[in-house]
């Protein structure tokens, strides 16, 4: 079966300090690999999203980068850190054809001093 | 995708079924009905989908209405665990590709001892 793990699952960062969060996906190849925010008591909102290797797909223009330099690891990063970061950050997985149901990791939320 | 309207918030017992309903009246022909659940602080769930007929899996049963406008979700016997926001949606299918899920406000179910 397929498993999804995100880390760290909580985080506090000053401001303008860096960011890396990781995803990895466990049991399926060439996944599609999203990363949304959820901010408190509002809907989720797309950040990015990877068909494979190197491709990253940018929603929101803002100073989040992604990466994924394996098939089943995508990462979130950030070169300085805003308060406006802080929120729940989740992973999810679809498989690369068929259906498109998306699987959600267990986030990890954030907290920007 | 179409907009979905759902009660903001429903109570069941312990043991219970519980029957979560979901308005759905612009569907097309071609939208799917989800269903996810977020419990607190945790990731979205995916629970179930289905086109037309109904669907029932090892959480849950999906009753569509003939004319699809409608659904309802039932979790057959509930346990405190299921307390969580549930969140229909109507989404087009495109196999393969990689694309925003949108939660709307969802229903808050509580389940009761």
């Amino acid at each position: 079966s397929q498993t999804i793990h995100q880390w760290p699952a909580t985080l506090v960062q000053p401001v303008g300090s860096p960011l890396s969060l990781e995803c990895t996906v466990e049991g399926t190849s060439n996944p599609n690999l999203y990363w949304y925010r959820q901010a408190a008591g509002r809907g989720l909102q797309l950040l990015f999203y990877s068909v494979g290797i190197g491709q990253i797909s940018s929603e929101v223009p803002q100073n989040l980068s992604a990466s994924r330099p394996q098939d089943r690891q995508f990462i979130l990063s950030s070169k300085k850190l805003l308060l406006s970061d802080s929120g729940f950050y989740l992973c999810a997985w679809s498989a690369p054809s068929g259906a498109e149901t998306q699987y959600f990791g267990p986030g990890t939320r954030l907290l920007v001093l | 995708d179409a907009k979905t309207t759902q009660p903001p918030s429903m109570d069941c017992a312990e043991g219970r079924a519980a029957n979560l309903p979901c308005n759905h009246s612009t569907i097309s022909g071609n939208e799917y009905v989800y269903w996810y659940r977020q419990i607190h602080s945790q990731g979205p769930q995916y629970i179930i989908h289905g086109l037309k007929n109904n669907e029932t899996n090892e959480m849950a049963s999906l009753i569509i209405t003939e004319d699809r406008k409608s659904s309802t979700l039932i979790l057959p016997h509930a346990t405190l665990r299921d307390t969580a926001v549930y969140y229909c949606i109507v989404r087009l299918l495109f196999p393969g590709s990689a694309r925003q899920l949108t939660f709307g406000s969802g229903t808050q179910l509580t389940v009761l001892p």
